[in-house]
């Protein structure tokens, strides 16, 4: 089944512990990205890759990195996470140019205290 | 002025009415314009895609286009409750292939 993977779903972590959230995808997708997405601000994008080893930052990158060793997979890293870092994540690949869409994954729910 | 704008409702319907979601955007060399439909803590999911003025149909569902006005719009025919959900308008920013979104707008129809 042709999907994005995104772990762990849920994650309760204290300020300033290290953590990194995985997204994989196996549709041999170009193009991958990472939003959060708070109320009353919607969706916003974080970082994106166009392929591998070529990533690049989105509106909201403060915090955050990310690396694209191999092209199915799109690590969010947050060195050292605050609580305004809680918010939900998603992953999103797309097989070019970002002009047929963006297919996401599931989800991640991070709360940090 | 914001690149994606939607009213953020919420919007409600009776069930078998039209439901029509408004869209707005400032970038004028935007080409690709897209419709994701969010239930409530789930991921979006694309439900149709844009690329030329006009209108475009698949099923229950119309977008609409008009690249001079800057605006696209979506319509939902015969409104059913599971239609209930937020609709997020995305454009495609630049030539790098960043899918920007606009805040959504929350649609609820009442049986």
């Amino acid at each position: 089944e042709a999907q994005v993977t995104q772990n762990p779903r849920y994650l309760i972590t204290v300020t300033g512990k290290k953590l990194t959230v995985t997204c994989s995808q196996n549709m041999n997708h170009e193009y991958m990205s990472w939003y959060r997405q708070d109320p009353g601000l919607g969706l916003r994008q974080i970082y994106y890759s166009m392929n591998v080893e070529v990533t690049d930052k989105g509106d909201v990158p403060e915090g955050y990195k990310v690396s694209r060793k191999e092209k199915r997979n799109f690590p969010l890293i947050l060195e050292s996470p605050s609580p305004n870092q809680t918010s939900l994540y998603f992953c999103a690949s797309s097989p070019q140019g970002g002009g047929l869409g963006y297919t996401f994954g599931s989800g991640t729910r991070l709360t940090v205290v | 002025q914001k690149e994606v704008e939607q009213n953020s409702g919420p919007l409600s319907v009776p069930e078998g009415a039209i439901a029509s979601l408004n869209c707005t955007y400032s970038d004028r060399v935007s080409q690709s314009f897209f419709w994701y439909r969010q239930y409530s803590g789930k991921s979006p999911e694309l439900i149709m895609s844009i690329y030329s003025n006009g209108d475009k149909e698949d099923g229950r569902f119309t977008a609409q286009l008009n690249k001079a006005s800057q605006y696209v719009s979506l319509l939902i025919r015969d409104s059913q409750p599971s239609d209930s959900a937020t609709y997020l308008c995305a454009v495609i920013r630049g030539s790098q292939g960043n899918l920007i979104f606009g805040k959504g707008t929350k649609l609820s129809v009442k049986p």
